[in-house]
């Protein structure tokens, strides 16, 4: 039962341009949210959260989206960097389960073409 | 100061064997998080570790073991390993259980054959 799901395996933008990611997810009960990004051979790297009393996080280029209504969360970068092509995971978490049992996402890679 | 590191990188055993793995936390943090990570998936909760007692566990079976040593480092053990055990391990560190930021290391490569 995947709690999280990010429905875009793969997302490619040009140099400059915005890249928004997507993410949706079915427990009410989350209400903390994460991006990481992960590059080949590291761990997943913090990227920016938002906390479910709030509707936008921003931190330099990157925004963070939460609609708690659709349930659903968004991360813009902008403007889009090649160092940015990695893959970004979407993660939830619940006081209920707890702040350390992060709920994934399948994650998407998102590739910056110069 | 050292971020989370874990050991080994990679690891091939086959079915039925037994297999340890290892992390040391971020300095300074005192709460340790397994993760499996399969092929194509997102990284998936197997138990978090504080004060040396296993503080909360996701839905992997109880060949799934660990432990926490006193210097806050942590070993994931794994009996009885199938082929659906291959995966990357991923350990997480954060201080306190409450904190939600986790700081990650790079995983462990585990081929089951």
């Amino acid at each position: 039962d995947q709690q999280v799901k990010q429905n875009s395996p793969s997302l490619s933008v040009q140099e400059g341009r915005i890249s928004i990611l997507n993410c949706d997810y079915t427990n009410s009960m989350f209400d903390y949210f994460l991006w990481y990004k992960k590059y080949p051979a590291e761990g997943p790297t913090f990227l920016i959260s938002i906390s479910s009393i709030k509707d936008k996080n921003e931190d330099g280029r990157f925004t963070v989206f939460l609609n708690k209504s659709a349930k659903h969360l968004s991360l813009h970068i902008v403007p889009s960097q090649p160092g940015d092509s990695a893959v970004y995971f979407c993660a939830a978490s619940s006081l209920q389960t707890g702040a350390n049992n992060l709920f994934f996402g399948t994650g998407t890679r998102l590739t910056v073409i110069p | 100061d050292a971020g989370v590191t874990q050991s080994p990188t990679h690891l091939i055993k086959t079915r039925g064997q037994q297999v340890t793995l290892r992390c040391s936390p971020k300095s300074g943090h005192d709460t340790v998080s397994w993760y499996q990570q399969a092929l194509g998936q997102g990284p998936q909760f197997i138990f978090q570790y504080y004060e040396e007692e296993e503080r909360q566990r996701g839905n992997f079976p109880d060949r799934f073991s660990g432990h926490q040593f006193p210097n806050y480092s942590s070993e994931l053990n794994v009996n009885a390993l199938w082929l659906g055990d291959s995966a990357l391990y991923l350990c997480a560190s954060s201080l306190r259980p409450d904190n939600n930021e986790q700081f990650f290391g790079p995983g462990t490569r585990l081929t089951v054959l």
